[in-house]
């Protein structure tokens, strides 16, 4: 699977706009980008995935440049409850096989009041 | 739906001693997954099962760690013997693999596991 490379933190207001950077330079043309996120003492949790079209769902939005070389997770009005971190993983999807997540070190985004 | 559910939550145990950690996947779902997690090394995938097979244990640390899965609803990791470098968040996820639907691990509360 390709690597990619967050920024290890991050900021941002509440209310504003979260916009997470990843980059994944090698990735290869059936390689998915996906976006989960690390509440502290929890679970990780799924937020969304794309190939290489932009999706939106109830939580964020995707960007995936036209290179799909990076990406851009945003969540439009982020609240306190945002505040986690968010890893970028990039996997191989076989029809009918499930693939590991390698999860990297992520971006600690901290939302302030 | 329950979501993943883990047991127990905290476990303290003495190095030497055997421990076990369960998981219950989402109904319904046929992959089941057992990730660690640590300060030093991060979030690491441990095994994986499709259909109740191991498909890929090359994650498990050494033969102290074994996992296994009976039945669709039903996990364990068992260490035997512990010792205090197993200190860490043991995490279950499961998912539904199916061609053509979108595939998302959902992933237990977490065991956390001291050993002294």
């Amino acid at each position: 699977d390709a690597k990619t490379t967050q920024p290890p933190s991050m900021d941002c207001a509440e209310g504003r706009a979260a916009n997470l950077p990843c980059n994944h330079s090698t990735i290869s043309g059936n390689e998915y980008v996906y976006w989960y996120r690390q509440i502290h003492s929890q679970g990780p949790q799924y937020i969304i995935h794309g190939l290489k079209n932009n999706e939106t769902n109830e939580m964020a939005s995707l960007i995936i440049t036209e290179d799909r070389k990076s990406s851009t997770l945003i969540l439009p009005h982020a609240t306190l409850r945002d505040t986690a971190v968010y890893y970028c993983i990039v996997r191989v999807r076989y029809g009918g096989a499930t693939n590991k997540l390698i999860f990297g070190t992520g971006t600690l985004l901290a939302v302030q009041p | 739906d329950a979501g993943v559910i883990q047991s127990p939550r905290h476990e303290v145990t003495e190095m030497g001693q055997e421990v076990t950690l369960r998981c219950k996947p989402i109904s319904g779902h046929n992959s089941l997954f057992w990730y660690r997690q640590t300060m030093m090394r991060g979030l690491e995938l441990l095994i994986y099962f499709n259909n109740n097979v191991p498909i890929d244990d090359s994650g498990m640390p050494e033969d102290r760690f074994s996992a296994k899965m009976p039945n669709a609803s039903f996990s364990t990791l068992k260490i035997q013997p512990s010792e205090p470098r197993d200190s860490a968040v043991y995490f279950c996820a499961s998912s539904l693999v199916s061609a053509g639907l979108k595939e998302t691990q959902y992933f237990g509360p977490g065991t956390r596991l001291l050993v002294l």
